[in-house]
């Protein structure tokens, strides 16, 4: 089974508009973190923002947050105010177990947002 | 804002040869990573590292990669004898100082290819 699950392969959003990028995951683990990174077409990664799984309220970024829904094991990226810089695939990562003791990032498969003028 | 940089951008060797992906991760991190991209596909993890061992690893880090931290500032992935399949972009990374994995922060990757 996908620990991590990406259902959206490409999506479009106009410029200033808000747009919610999907993630659900899978861990029987009471502790892990979630997190959400970028890659340009230059290739780097950039981290953007990330959720512990007991932190109560949503990670926020500037234009990123998250939304969390522990039940539904969901862990969507919203981007507010898209800029035409935001054109990228977007990865949802997981590590399972505690921040002390795990190592592991477990990535799903991105989606490329493209933001239209 | 500190940033993990990775050397070369870009390598090709011919297949049987040994690379060493260079990287320098950021400068107060404790613990560092390797993960690889093939063309198209998931960024999949291989290793990562602490205290001068190996804290775990893949079961793509076979005997034919191998990582070192030879001075105070640089981190190395070997692997001994490329193959076809070894072609991918190689992405460095390092977190802490405090726990391993609330930030971790990438290099920008080295793109190897092999012929």
């Amino acid at each position: 089974a996908q620990k991590i699950t990406q259902t959206q392969p490409g999506m479009f959003v106009q410029e200033k508009e808000a747009v919610t990028l999907d993630c659900t995951y899978d861990t029987s683990d009471q502790s892990y973190g979630l997190f959400w990174y970028k890659q340009p077409s230059s290739g780097e990664m950039i981290f953007l923002i990330y959720q512990g799984s007991y932190d109560e309220q949503n990670a926020t970024e500037g234009r990123y947050s998250l939304n969390f829904q522990k039940a539904r094991k969901s862990a969507n990226l919203v981007i507010s105010a898209s800029q035409l810089g935001d054109s990228a695939m977007y990865f949802c990562a997981m590590r399972e177990g505690q921040a002390d003791s795990s190592y592991k990032l477990i990535f799903g498969s991105g989606t490329r947002l493209l933001v239209r003028p | 804002e500190p940033e993990v940089t990775q050397t070369p951008s870009h390598q090709v060797t011919q297949m049987g040869q040994e690379v060493i992906l260079r990287c320098v991760p950021i400068s107060n991190h404790l613990y560092f990573y390797w993960y690889r991209q093939i063309l198209g596909q998931k960024v999949e993890f291989l290793v990562s590292f602490y205290n001068n061992e190996i804290s775990e690893k893949s079961e793509i880090f076979d005997d034919q990669f191998s990582v070192e931290r030879p001075d105070g500032s640089n981190f190395t992935l070997k692997i001994r004898s490329t193959k076809l399949e070894d072609s991918a972009m190689y992405f460095c990374a390092s977190s802490g100082p405090v726990t391993p994995n609330e930030k971790l922060f990438f290099g920008s990757g080295t793109q190897l290819s092999v012929l």
